[in-house]
């Protein structure tokens, strides 16, 4: 079964500290897409990033940085100076292609920035 | 704002009444989602709709679970005869449906908490 694992349950930086979420992913597909989704304290989801595996160019948005590397199946995210404002869970969820793409979820990493 | 609407955004249920969430997909958006999340876990998927279809609904429980996406009006995730276990968040989630895109961004709605006591 396809499946994704983000290993660290929850990290804890002071502000302005940089912080990676690491994401490792199972898949069979030889070409699939990536997403990462932020869930801050009041519950919504947030769209961050999708990446295809044809692609393993690092990019880059803002302060925020996704390492995509397909020989190891990670796809992990990196926040530079973090705020406060960045405490949330993040998700790394790769697609997994059953006839129509179906988002697969990792348990999340909750990330607590403090002042 | 032209998200994705969910409606209501917390709903309790005594166990055995029915629950009904309501899911509004973002202007111009035709497929829609739902996933499930259970305390401290990330979210699984149920269902994949389209306008009157049923696509996939591997991940949604056999019995007491329907979900519905009419031609006019929301998709609707129904529950009958709530069970304690049912307590979680219930995300909705759109895309645009493009013909012979492999993948699309799928744009999640706030949520709807449920809580059967």
């Amino acid at each position: 079964a396809q499946k994704v694992t983000q290993a660290q349950t929850e990290i804890s930086v002071v502000e302005k500290e940089d912080v990676t979420l690491d994401c490792v992913y199972e898949t069979r597909d030889t070409t699939y897409y990536l997403f990462w989704y932020k869930q801050p304290p009041s519950g919504e989801l947030v769209f961050l990033i999708r990446r295809n595996s044809f692609d393993e160019q690092n990019e880059i948005s803002g302060r925020y940085s996704w390492n995509f590397q397909k020989s190891t199946s990670s796809f992990n995210f990196t926040i530079t100076a973090s705020q406060v404002v960045d405490s949330a869970v993040y998700f790394c969820a790769p697609v997994v292609n059953t006839g129509f793409q179906k988002l697969v979820f990792g348990t999340g990493t909750r990330l607590l920035v403090s002042p | 704002n032209a998200g994705v609407m969910q409606n209501p955004r917390h709903l309790v249920r005594r166990r055995g009444q029915e629950a009904r969430l309501r899911c509004s997909p973002m202007k111009g958006h035709s497929h829609v989602y739902w996933y499930r999340q259970l305390p401290e876990e990330g979210l699984k998927f149920m269902v994949y709709l389209q306008k009157e279809n049923i696509i996939d609904e591997s991940g949604m429980p056999k019995e007491r679970f329907s979900a519905e996406f009419p031609k006019e009006g929301p998709s609707i995730l129904r529950i009958q005869q709530v069970v304690r276990g049912d307590s979680a968040a219930y995300f909705c989630a759109s895309s645009q449906g493009l013909a012979g895109e492999t993948s699309e961004t799928q744009y999640f709605g706030p949520g709807t908490r449920l809580l059967v006591l």
